[in-house]
């Protein structure tokens, strides 16, 4: 059964920080692995998705980077600004299904 | 604008009361979910659908229930016999299956308690 496990569960940095989210999993035979972002009190907005054959994803100031043989992915957040203060949630699907199980998120504050 | 639309935004419930929570999407997706999400935790899945009249106990479905009638509806209901039904509720949907490689949407949320 697939597990989903983020680290730190919060985090503050000065604006103009570079900073790395983690996410770890425990079936490396995912299909892909998703990144979210979750503003206080509102439903969840989708950032990035890594395939399975892919090692990373970029859009923007964001880097999302997936290492199968570790069961680790990353989110790399470039020159931060204090709009990018919400939670950070990766998910990948279970065991073999396609059911997401989600990490329970980084709270990232970016201080002006 | 296409989206899901999740109403109420706020619900109140007495003890031993059903209620139900809407979600509408236009986005012409097959696949819809509920997720529930506690304070601290991440999301667990209730229900998910992934054509009409057909849907699928996730990992909490105990004291929930759902119906899908029609492709763009995925109302949830909160039985009496959900007995701590306090929780941030959230819709979503995808054009297939979630985890097959497309992104999901969410709606806003519905944020229920007891009173």
């Amino acid at each position: 059964k697939q597990e989903v496990t983020q680290i730190p569960a919060a985090l503050s940095v000065p604006e103009g920080e570079n900073l790395v989210l983690n996410c770890s999993f425990t079936d490396s035979a995912i299909y892909n692995l998703q990144w979210f972002r979750q503003d206080p009190g509102k439903g969840l907005t989708s950032l990035l998705l890594i395939q399975s054959s892919q090692r990373e994803q970029t859009s923007g100031r964001l880097n999302a980077s997936l290492d199968k043989s570790s069961g680790r992915s990353t989110l790399y957040i470039a020159a931060s600004q204090p709009g990018d203060s919400a939670t950070y949630l990766c998910a990948g699907p279970s065991g073999g299904t396609y059911k997401y199980i989600f990490g329970t998120g980084t709270r990232l504050k970016v201080l002006a | 604008d296409g989206g899901i639309t999740q109403s109420p935004k706020y619900l109140f419930r007495k003890e031993g009361q059903n209620v139900t929570l809407s979600c509408e999407q236009n986005l012409n997706h097959d696949a819809m979910y509920w997720y529930r999400q506690d304070p601290g935790q991440g999301l667990r899945l209730i229900y998910y659908s992934q054509i009409v009249n057909d849907f699928q106990k996730g990992d909490i479905a105990e004291g929930y229930s759902v119906s899908r009638e029609k492709k763009e509806s995925f109302p949830l209901t909160v039985t009496s016999a959900q007995k701590n039904p306090t929780a941030f509720y959230l819709c979503a949907s995808s054009t297939t299956p979630q985890g097959s490689g497309n992104t999901i949407y969410f709606g806003e949320g519905s944020w229920l308690t007891v009173v």
